[in-house]
């Protein structure tokens, strides 16, 4: 398996353009998660779903912010517009059912810059 | 609500000096506790983790790690570190009604030759 997949790699945009990330997570994992990892506030948890329903997305900042999942192996993170505090490198990672049945694993990561 | 607390922020040893990485959590039933290490540009790897049972687990890259419950820790060691070992590390506590993970804000573990 290649582990979980996301692209792009790095994303440099403009304040107020629509952003869009994208995941891939590992074939059988029926969780997904988002983080955000900033250098001020470490690694957030934004979001996240289990067998295709997010759960709880208590962590998305704003209404700025959707994730959607519309099947098992392809996830977006959607920022719309955005701006110069969503700098930051967005993790996504997927599990086994249950923490008990395996770790995380996490892709590696996009790195996005809001100019 | 679950919450991790790892109080140094960055750490510097000399190659062969021993580690030991502080993390405290906050949970009111017995916690799921990892210890996760991310190396520069890329994501985080799982080291070790404990669930129940002993409480010295032994994880990869000669890494172990001991839960203390009395003192609500889980602080991750190694007896030697290696060059390589410079990155950054990650405590991060669940449960086992879900699959959320929360994270510590790290420890960026420099290593001298």
């Amino acid at each position: 398996d290649a582990g979980v997949i996301q692209s792009p790699r790095h994303e440099v945009t403009e304040m107020g353009q629509e952003v869009t990330l994208r995941c891939k997570p590992i074939s059988g994992h029926n969780s997904l998660f988002w983080y955000r990892q900033t250098m001020m506030r470490g690694l957030e948890l934004l979001i996240y779903f289990n067998n295709n329903v997010p759960i709880d997305d208590s962590g998305m900042p704003e209404d700025r912010f959707s994730a959607k999942m519309p099947n098992a192996s392809f996830s977006t993170l959607k920022i719309q517009p955005s701006e110069p505090r969503d700098s930051a490198v967005y993790f996504c990672a997927s599990i086994q059912p249950g923490l008990a049945g395996g770790p995380y694993f996490f892709g590696p990561g996009t790195r996005l810059t809001v100019l | 609500a679950q919450s991790v607390t790892q109080p140094d922020i960055h750490i510097t040893v000399s190659e062969g000096a021993s580690l030991e990485l502080r993390c405290n959590y906050s949970y009111g039933a017995t916690p799921y506790l990892f210890w996760y290490v991310q190396s520069p540009g890329q994501g985080l790897q799982l080291l070790l983790k404990y669930f129940s049972g002993d409480t010295l687990v032994q994880g990869i890259k000669g890494f172990e790690a001991e839960f203390k419950r009395s003192q609500s820790s889980f602080n991750l060691r190694k007896p030697s570190v290696h060059w390589s070992d410079a990155a950054e590390y990650f405590c991060a506590v669940g449960a086992s009604n879900t699959d959320k993970l929360i994270f510590g804000t790290g420890t960026r573990l420099q290593v001298f030759p």
